[in-house]
């Protein structure tokens, strides 16, 4: 069990926008900032959005990055069947003194 | 071209040991900050280690403290991670990733891994 609550799956059409949620706490989402990865089958994860809301040079504004409280959350608009693939949020914990990644969403674009 | 390669890998039994290597190359290494990450099978990330730019702050997950060191060699622009004791839930592909932005675990970019199977 993750200390970074993600959904397990998500999914969503073509063209349509979908949202990944992050759930933590004040030691961890609350005071730090978040980042979020994609990862395909059997590659590296991919750095997609950083401290909460931006985006590394190369990655489209369909992707964007939102926060409230302990929660953090992914959007993705004009979705693709190309972004098919898991999805991550990971921060820092104060108390733990240690990084953090949640569980993992698997987005399914029908 | 930012490129951090893994290399040390292996098939050990538990209780053994084993060096991984992550050489870096495309940046300058010694001023990111560095980390391990490490995916067990079928399973999500864990966040393994991480090391400030100056090596004078490490840190590890509850999991492998104790058992793991991580040390970086900037001479050689390669980042270590010394793994004792090793258990079989260690069994995983460990990555190596560098630090952007403030905090450690923005991990900007990943090498491709490193697979570690700890079995008798």
């Amino acid at each position: 069990q993750s200390v970074l609550t993600q959904p397990p799956s998500v999914s969503a059409a073509p063209g349509q926008k979908v949202t990944i949620s992050c759930s933590g706490s004040s030691s961890n989402v609350g005071n730090n900032y978040v980042s979020w990865y994609q990862q395909f089958p059997g590659t590296a994860p991919k750095l997609l959005i950083y401290e909460d809301i931006k985006r590394p040079s190369g990655i489209p504004d369909r992707f964007s990055g939102s926060k409230s409280g302990s929660s953090a959350t992914l959007g993705i608009t004009g979705l693709q069947t190309g972004d098919e693939a898991d999805y991550y949020c990971g921060t820092w914990d104060g108390s733990l003194n240690a990084g953090l990644f949640g569980g993992g969403t698997k987005l399914t674009v029908l | 071209e930012v490129l951090l390669l893994e290399s040390g890998g292996d098939l050990v039994q538990p209780g053994g040991s084993l060096r991984l290597s992550c050489a870096a190359s495309g940046f300058r290494f010694t001023s990111y900050a560095m980390s391990w990450v490490r995916q067990a099978p079928g399973k999500g990330l864990e966040w393994v280690s991480g090391i400030s730019y100056s090596g004078d702050s490490i840190y590890y997950a509850d999991s492998v403290k104790g058992r793991f060191a991580i040390s970086r060699d900037d001479f050689k622009n390669t980042l270590f991670l010394q793994m004792n004791s090793l258990r079989v839930e260690d069994t995983a592909v460990y990555y190596c990733a560098n630090s952007q932005g403030v905090i450690i675990t923005t991990l900007g970019h990943w090498g491709q891994g490193t697979l570690v199977t700890v079995s008798s």
